[in-house]
């Protein structure tokens, strides 16, 4: 079974530049996650898809980021203008539901934003 | 809210060694899962176990086992017999039993294993 995919693997950017993040989840999984993942720190979620609707995104920055999940498949990650704070790693996830038994979440290798 | 405490931020050991890395959490759910996640150089965040807080159960796969105890809020990884491999970040998390259960992470034990 493949994975979760996600691209590009490594990204540098100056401020103030836009960028846009891939992510292709597990087949059939309808529950997808970004996740924003700052060094030394856990995971933090920015935004939940069920199918191509939004069910959280209450930690996403609206001013400068944006998500979509067009026909609940693939998703894409955008930030405009770009800060040096947003240098992170940006996980992908996907599970098959979003709660019970069948929320184990999988993840994607990431990509690596680097602001400078 | 949900909160997930790893006091470790890094641990360092020889190989053969057996480790215990620590995770303490707080939520106010009475139903909810604990997980923890091995995070390799790579950056996949790769699955290792989930609990429901109805089961208290100890669990053992191979090397690795997990201690649960609801009354102390502690779901404590051990390794036993470290090898080089196993250096990676681990990372300990909780969500709720139900509903949109997204996953509340702590800051993870980055565990080196050296030979």
């Amino acid at each position: 079974e493949a994975g979760v995919a996600q691209s590009p693997r490594y990204k540098i950017i100056e401020k103030r530049q836009s960028v846009a993040f891939w992510c292709n989840p597990i087949s059939g999984h309808a529950t997808l996650y970004w996740y924003q993942q700052i060094l030394g720190q856990g995971p933090k979620l920015l935004i939940q898809f069920q199918n191509n609707g939004v069910v959280d995104d209450s930690q996403l920055p609206k001013d400068r980021f944006s998500a979509e999940r067009l026909k609940g498949v693939d998703s894409t990650l955008k930030i405009q203008p770009a800060k040096l704070e947003d240098s992170a790693v940006y996980l992908c996830a996907s599970s098959l539901a979003p709660g019970g038994s069948r929320a184990e979440a999988f993840f994607g290798q990431g990509t690596r934003l680097t602001v400078v | 809210a949900q909160k997930v405490t790893q006091a470790q931020t890094e641990i360092s050991v020889v190989e053969k060694e057996d480790v215990t890395l620590d995770c303490v959490y707080e939520t106010r759910d009475t139903t909810y899962y604990l997980f923890w996640y091995k995070q390799p150089p790579s950056g996949e965040l790769v699955f290792l176990i989930r609990r429901n807080s109805f089961d208290e159960q100890n669990e053992i796969s191979g090397r690795y086992s997990w201690n649960f105890q609801k009354s102390t809020s502690s779901f404590n990884f051990t390794i036993t017999a470290s090898q080089v491999v196993d250096s990676a970040v681990y990372f300990c998390a909780l969500s709720e039993l139900v509903g949109y259960s997204t996953l509340t992470f702590g800051k993870g034990t980055m565990l080196l294993v050296s030979p």
